[in-house]
């Protein structure tokens, strides 16, 4: 592991269905990260949080709705998706003030929409 | 904000032979540029990075260098090994500004190493 879990590492779930995707990291980061990457398709950046605040919300669909109870915690509560969300969902963390370190990524659940 | 363009999209080169990626920025004031590894269905992990006042960097088999002027940086490894194959994506950020430092990857390159 890397300091970045996220679970479950697979999910099935239909169109109709709610559920969450977790990330937990304990590096001591302030920043966190949601991507999403579809097959042959590039990182696609969904939401930034900074020390708890999301920062950036780069145009996501309102099924998609992140959490960041805490600096160490972040979520992203699914509902009503469609196929075409299928996709590896990674999460990153980084020291907001200081990415010279890089980001840490997670290594991702895999979602199915059926 | 920042736009990283990276090319070539796949790259396919025979085992022993060298593969160079190249990136393109387009804020002069970025700073920092890494480069991630990502293996078929694993996470991007960091490889290699640079930093502003440096021109070249290497490690073994990759080097990345970097040209300020130009706005563009480039990945290189050298003998390659059918290991090496895998998707390769290049960042930049800048530190310091009102912008908390967030990486603005490339769209990726795919390896494909051919023993």
């Amino acid at each position: 592991e890397t300091g970045v879990t996220q679970t479950p590492r697979h999910l099935v779930m239909g169109m109709t269905n709610k559920k969450s995707l977790k990330c937990e990291q304990h590096l001591g980061h302030n920043a966190m990260y949601w991507y999403k990457q579809s097959a042959k398709k590039p990182l696609e950046l969904m939401f930034v949080y900074n020390f708890k605040e999301q920062t950036e919300n780069n145009s996501v669909p309102s099924r998609f709705s992140p959490e960041c109870p805490n600096s160490s915690h972040l979520f992203l509560h699914l509902h009503t998706l469609q196929p075409e969300d299928s996709a590896l969902y990674l999460c990153a963390s980084s020291q907001a003030l200081d990415t010279e370190r890089g980001y840490t990524f997670g290594s991702g659940t895999r979602l199915t929409v059926v | 904000g920042e736009n990283v363009e990276q090319h070539p999209s796949t790259l396919s080169v025979q085992e022993g032979d060298s593969a160079v990626i190249k990136c393109t920025y387009s804020d002069s004031a970025s700073n920092y540029f890494p480069w991630y590894k990502q293996e078929l269905g694993k996470r991007p992990q960091l490889i290699i990075d640079i930093r502003s006042n440096v021109g070249e960097k290497k490690d073994q088999r990759i080097a990345v260098t970097l040209n300020k002027t130009a706005k563009h940086f480039s990945l290189h490894i050298t003998e390659t090994q059918p290991e090496d194959s895998a998707v390769y994506f290049c960042a930049a950020s800048k530190k310091g500004g009102s912008t908390l430092g967030r990486l603005y990857f490339g769209r990726g390159t795919q390896l494909t190493v051919w023993p």
